[in-house]
C-alpha cells in the first residue's frame, strides 16, 4: 500500500525565512510525486511535480522540491517566505495501478498549514 | 477560461434530505473526480470517471452516487444526507496528456448537514 506522511500539521516561519515542508512517501512502484497548494476558500492548485526526470523540481512562486529515493522523501522548500505563501500544502503520490485511490492511484497527505509571521 | 466549475458553493441540508452537486469542466478532459476534504484527513476520493460513460468507486463511496452526464459534466448525489457527510467537496479533472495525479480542481462546495 502506498502512503504519504507530512511532518507537522502546522509550520510557522518568519517573513523572509526559509520554508521547509516535509513529505515522506511509501510506494511499491516508481512514483510520481506532487505538491499542491490550497489558498483560503479555494481549490487545490498544482505547485510542482516529479515524474522521474530531474530529481530537483522547480515549481511556481519560487518553490522547489527534491526527490530523494534513498530517503523516500520529497520535501518542499522556498528560500525566502512571503506573506502570500500562507496556505495549506498537500503532498501527494501517484502510482498508476497501485493501491491508491482511483485509476490514478493518487494518495494525499493530510496537509501542512503554513503560517507566515510578519 | 473557467476551468472546473462547481455548483452550489454552499449548501445546508437537514438529515435525510437529498441533493446533487454539479461539476463541469471546459478543458476537454477525459477523467473527472470527486473528493471530500475533512480537517486533518487530507483529500479522499469518493468516485471517479476515467472517461465518458464510465464511473468507479474510490476510497469512500458509501452514501454517494455519481453520473457522468457527458464529457464535460460529472455530478455527485447524496440520496439521504447524514451529518457525517458535512465536508468540503472538490471536483477535479485531468487531461489524457497529463501524468496520473496531475489534476485541475474546482473551488469546492461546502456542505453542512444538520
Amino acid at each position: 500500500a502506498q502512503s504519504v506522511t507530512q511532518l507537522g500539521s502546522h509550520v510557522s516561519v518568519s517573513e523572509g525565512a526559509l520554508v521547509l515542508l516535509r513529505c515522506n512517501y511509501s510506494s511499491s512502484v516508481p512514483p510520481y510525486l506532487f505538491w499542491y497548494v490550497q489558498y483560503p476558500n479555494q481549490g487545490l492548485q498544482l505547485l510542482l511535480k516529479y515524474t522521474s526526470a530531474a530529481t530537483l523540481v522547480k515549481g511556481i512562486n519560487g518553490f522547489e522540491a527534491e526527490f530523494k529515493k534513498s530517503e523516500t522523501s520529497f520535501h518542499l522548500t522556498k528560500p525566502s517566505a512571503h506573506m502570500s505563501d500562507a496556505a495549506e500544502y498537500f503532498c501527494a503520490v501517484s502510482s498508476p495501478g497501485g493501491s491508491g485511490g482511483g485509476a490514478d492511484g493518487l494518495t494525499f497527505g493530510k496537509g501542512t498549514h503554513l503560517i507566515i509571521q510578519p | 477560461n473557467a476551468g472546473v466549475t462547481q455548483t452550489p458553493k454552499f449548501q445546508v441540508l437537514k438529515t435525510g434530505q437529498s441533493m446533487t452537486l454539479q461539476c463541469a469542466q471546459d478543458m476537454n478532459h477525459n477523467s473527472m473526480y470527486w473528493y471530500r476534504q475533512d480537517p486533518g484527513m487530507g483529500l479522499r476520493l469518493i468516485y471517479y470517471s476515467a472517461s465518458e460513460g464510465t464511473t468507479d468507486k474510490g476510497e469512500v463511496p458509501n452514501g454517494y452516487n455519481v453520473s457522468r452526464l457527458n464529457k464535460r459534466e460529472f455530478s455527485l448525489r447524496l440520496e439521504s444526507a447524514a451529518p457525517s457527510q458535512t465536508s468540503v467537496y472538490f471536483c477535479a479533472s485531468r487531461a489524457q496528456s497529463r501524468v496520473p495525479g496531475e489534476l485541475f480542481f474546482g473551488e469546492g462546495s461546502r456542505l453542512t448537514v444538520l
